[in-house]
């Protein structure tokens, strides 16, 4: 089956502007977190979404925000782009359990200049 | 993750045995999960522990001791594809997962 899809997988985009990310998750799963990536700071949980809820946040300002649709898909958005917001955003979907593992996407690399 | 400690970098030769530590100190959670993550790559599931114990599968297996704040992953027969970075996360409350700074394993023939 398909796996963990996002878009698009680069993004190059001025100090002050705002991104829209994309996730689809694997068919069936209803759970989608999102992950910062960066050399100095490592993967950082940003939020989880789970039936179109809000769960669990992360330490990151409100610029950082997300949503999820009816079909799972989920999308994040990033406000007021700073340099340091430059970073591998990953996300993730996971289905019944933990035991099952989390499936990353492949990322989109976004670059703020 | 600031609670979660592992080594930096470790070197092991082809067919060798090679064993990731990893501490924290953060003890409610709900499981420990080994990633492998290639370079440029996302990150894939390698192992979950729950209860103390070894898991195995195939050339990798992990361990937990929750009394101990400890697990490691071993992994055997070191294939030069193994040469990736190893990240230690704890599974929280909603799907979180708190990862350490990876451990980058370079295997050399």
């Amino acid at each position: 089956k398909a796996g963990v899809t996002q878009t698009p997988r680069y993004l190059i985009k001025t100090r002050g502007q705002q991104v829209t990310l994309s996730c689809s998750p694997i068919s069936g799963h209803r759970s989608v977190s999102w992950y910062q990536q960066t050399p100095g700071q490592g993967l950082q949980f940003l939020f989880e979404y789970f039936s179109e809820t809000q769960r669990n946040k992360g330490n990151f300002p409100g610029r950082f925000s997300g949503r999820q649709f009816s079909n799972s898909r989920s999308e994040m958005n990033v406000s007021t782009l700073e340099l340091g917001d430059s970073a591998l955003y990953l996300c993730a979907s996971t289905g019944q359990g933990a035991r099952d593992g989390y499936t990353f996407g492949s990322g989109t690399r976004l670059t703020v200049v | 993750g600031q609670n979660i400690d592992q080594p930096t970098e470790m070197t092991a030769t082809e067919g060798a045995i090679v064993q990731i530590n990893c501490t924290y100190q953060t003890s409610g959670f709900n499981g420990l999960f080994w990633y492998q993550q290639h370079a440029g790559e996302a990150p894939t599931f390698l192992s979950y522990n729950v209860l103390d114990g070894l898991e195995e599968k195939g050339r990798f297996s992990s361990f937990l001791s929750r009394s101990k704040g400890y697990s490691y992953l071993l992994l055997k027969e070191l294939q030069m594809k193994d040469s990736a970075s190893y990240l230690c996360a704890q599974g929280e409350y909603g799907n979180k997962l708190v990862f350490g700074a990876g451990t980058i394993l370079r295997v050399k023939s």
